[in-house]
């Protein structure tokens, strides 16, 4: 069973950081492309970041470019997104998701990051 | 700016059909654009019902299928069941980002 599991969401002060994981099991992580995608309650899906299966190759929205970061641990089957510079408009879920065929196939749960002074 | 366009809401009865619609305000969606529905109820993930146009993901009920109808990708439920139920949302593959619209909230009643 595919399984996404996102953690390190929170409440951070503007301009402050945080880090989010998301643990993977169920399919060969290290093949697997995959995206962040956030989402404020009963709004749209907003994509955030793409990487590679191998970590070589990432690609992100223009609204967080120089202020994310997504990697991975291929040994861990574990993805990251380090958030910094974080603004009160970067508030919302954020879904760690697998991705193929230009899809989102699998999501996690989910991980609240409030940004708040 | 382009903007992915949906339908705020829908309504069908128990047993009915319903088509939703993914639309760009500027132009029309093809099969380029790797058209994605994804089905989500409050305080939950999206979980993914459609992707590349017409492939259904793994479980989801052959009742749901997607197409391309005119200029716009399509999202066809048949025999719609109350857990059908959600909001739904399309996405759109645009020259390395992915595009969403903001969404069809979908009654069955």
């Amino acid at each position: 069973e595919v399984q996404l599991v996102e953690s390190g969401g929170g409440l951070v002060q503007p301009g402050g950081s945080l880090r989010l994981s998301c643990a993977a099991s169920g399919f060969t992580f290290s093949g697997a492309w995959m995206h962040w995608v956030r989402q404020v309650p009963g709004k749209a899906l907003v994509w955030v970041s793409l990487i590679n299966g191998g970590g070589s190759s990432t690609t992100y929205a223009d609204s967080v470019k120089g202020r994310f970061t997504i990697s991975r641990d291929n040994a861990k089957n574990t993805l990251y997104l380090q958030m910094n510079s974080l603004r009160v408009e970067d508030a919302a879920v954020y879904f760690c998701v697998w991705g193929m065929n230009y899809g989102y196939i699998y999501w996690g749960q989910g991980a609240l990051v409030t940004v708040s002074s | 700016q382009t903007v992915v366009t949906q339908e705020p809401s829908f309504s069908v009865s128990p047993g009915g059909t319903v088509t939703l619609t993914c639309g760009l305000t500027s132009g029309s969606v093809s099969t380029k654009y790797h058209p994605s529905w994804y089905q989500q109820t409050p305080g939950q993930a999206p979980r993914t019902v459609i992707y590349n146009t017409n492939t259904r993901s793994s479980g989801v009920p052959d009742r749901f299928s997607g197409s391309i109808l005119g200029n716009k990708a399509a999202l066809t439920i048949t025999g719609a069941q109350a857990d059908d139920e959600s909001d739904y949302y399309c996405v759109l593959y645009m020259s390395g980002i992915w595009v969403s619209g903001g969404g069809t909230k979908l009654s069955v009643l």
